[in-house]
């Protein structure tokens, strides 16, 4: 598989505290993603990135920041988890404009108590 | 706006016999489009994509789907199911900022 790994896999947490997923890539992508997936809604976007520092919000980013301070990392951080943001969360990568590839990671599933 | 409907949510065929997963779009321009597969507790794998070359696109192990704009679908087909297929199918419509609109799934159930 293409070089993207996310981290933790799993998680448990409690209402109320900070959590911070890490997607980590080796391709030198421009354009990195955070969805999450629920049953019945497929995948949604959180925020993306589209370089160093240049950051987006997408449909679904409330509760939710993210930062991107090099190339290889994007960090998506949920500042006082709530149950709602109980799912799976999916990376993903993609090279230029135009280029239709994406590259999912493995995911994180993240159960909030 | 760019939105993508699967009209099944779950689709059950016996091994051996022809899948046929839905799937409509709506696009204010020419769409590209994408077929995921998500095996159990897996992660997701392009299965296939279309990009206004051929309107029949094929994709990894036997599948393919084809573009019909007149009837604004990108249904996925395979001749023969294999207990191998069974899985989750999402169809994808890229938008003009490059994001991808996910349609909501069709679990694919495969009978012995």
């Amino acid at each position: 598989d293409a070089g993207i790994t996310q981290s933790p896999r799993h998680k448990v947490t409690e209402t109320g505290t900070p959590v911070t997923l890490r997607c980590h890539q080796t391709e030198n992508h421009r354009y990195m993603y955070w969805y999450r997936q629920d049953p019945g809604h497929g995948l949604r976007l959180i925020h993306y990135s589209y370089g160093v520092k240049d950051t987006d919000k997408g449909e679904v980013s409330d509760g939710y920041s993210v930062s991107r301070s090099k190339t290889e990392d994007f960090l998506l951080t949920l500042e006082s988890a709530t149950s709602s943001q109980t799912s799976v969360y999916f990376c993903a990568i993609r090279g230029a404009l135009g280029d239709y590839g994406y590259t999912f990671g493995s995911g994180t599933r993240l159960t909030v108590v | 706006a760019q939105s993508v409907t699967q009209l099944d949510s779950h689709v059950s065929v016996s091994e051996g016999t022809p899948v046929l997963l839905r799937c409509n779009y709506s696009s204010s321009y020419s769409p590209s489009l994408f077929w995921y597969v998500q095996h159990p507790n897996k992660g997701l794998q392009l299965l296939l994509k279309y990009t206004s070359a051929a309107t029949l696109v094929k994709g990894i192990n036997g599948f393919e789907a084809e573009f019909k704009k007149s009837e604004t679908s990108f249904h996925l087909t395979k001749p023969s199911a294999h207990m191998s297929d069974a899985a989750e199918y999402f169809c994808v419509v890229r938008d003009s900022n490059y994001q991808l609109i996910w349609g909501a799934g069709t679990k694919l159930i495969i009978k012995p």
